[in-house]
């Protein structure tokens, strides 16, 4: 059975800080996607990680893939109450093209 | 900016009635897939359409649950009846090329009663 896990699930943090979400998967893949969801709301696309190595950055997150150790990070750097919500991985198989969700993270930012 | 339209927003349904959504994708996206979002975990797929074929059904809860794409445009997942299990938000998402991902729709919550 395919896993995608993230830790922490749970992530309260003062403004200003920064921290680093994980994504581990259990599958060869080399698409990892990055997405935020608001309470209540769809998800919205924050990046797209499409081979070994890949690093993208936009405004105070920055994510990056590790296809060999399957593990994909997110960096919040210098936190903002604007960046709580809950973000989510997602893998796509080499072998499929099904996105496949990891737990998710609750970020709140504390002022 | 494009964007997946579905509808309606909200449902409040009670149990053993049927309920319907709908979905129409961002023009041009030969691929559309039903998610469904228990409150508090990850989505997971329903059904995968590849134009007007289903490409991946294996999760979708076939005694209740069916979705059509009928001219590989929008689409319909219906429910009936509805249990209480069913409560969840239910995502539409389109997409045409992998290497950008999947947009997603607005969702359903659906509420069973």
């Amino acid at each position: 059975e395919l896993k995608v896990e993230q830790n922490p699930l749970f992530l309260s943090m003062q403004e200003g800080k920064n921290y680093t979400i994980y994504c581990n998967y259990s599958t060869t893949s080399d698409r990892l996607y990055w997405y935020r969801q608001d309470p209540g709301k769809s998800l919205e696309s924050l990046f797209v990680l499409l081979s070994n190595g890949a690093v993208k950055q936009e405004g105070r997150l920055m994510a990056s893939l590790d296809t060999k150790a399957r593990l994909s990070t997110l960096h919040i750097t210098a936190a903002v109450h604007d960046l709580s919500a809950t973000y989510f991985c997602a893998v796509v198989p080499n072998t499929g093209n099904q996105f496949y969700f990891g737990t998710g993270t609750s970020l709140t930012v504390i002022p | 900016e494009a964007e997946v339209a579905q509808s309606p927003r909200y449902k409040i349904t009670e149990k053993s009635q049927a309920v319907a959504f709908w979905c129409d994708p961002i023009s041009g996206h030969a691929t559309l897939y039903w998610y469904r979002q228990i409150l508090g975990q990850g989505p997971e797929l329903l059904v995968q359409f590849q134009d007007e074929s289903v490409v991946d059904d294996s999760q979708l809860p076939k005694d209740r649950f069916s979705a059509e794409r009928l001219k590989g445009v929008d689409s319909t997942l219906k429910i009936q009846p509805a249990e209480l299990g069913d409560s969840a938000m239910y995502l539409c998402a389109s997409s045409s090329d992998l290497n950008y991902g999947y947009t997603f729709g607005s969702g359903t919550r659906l509420t069973v009663v």
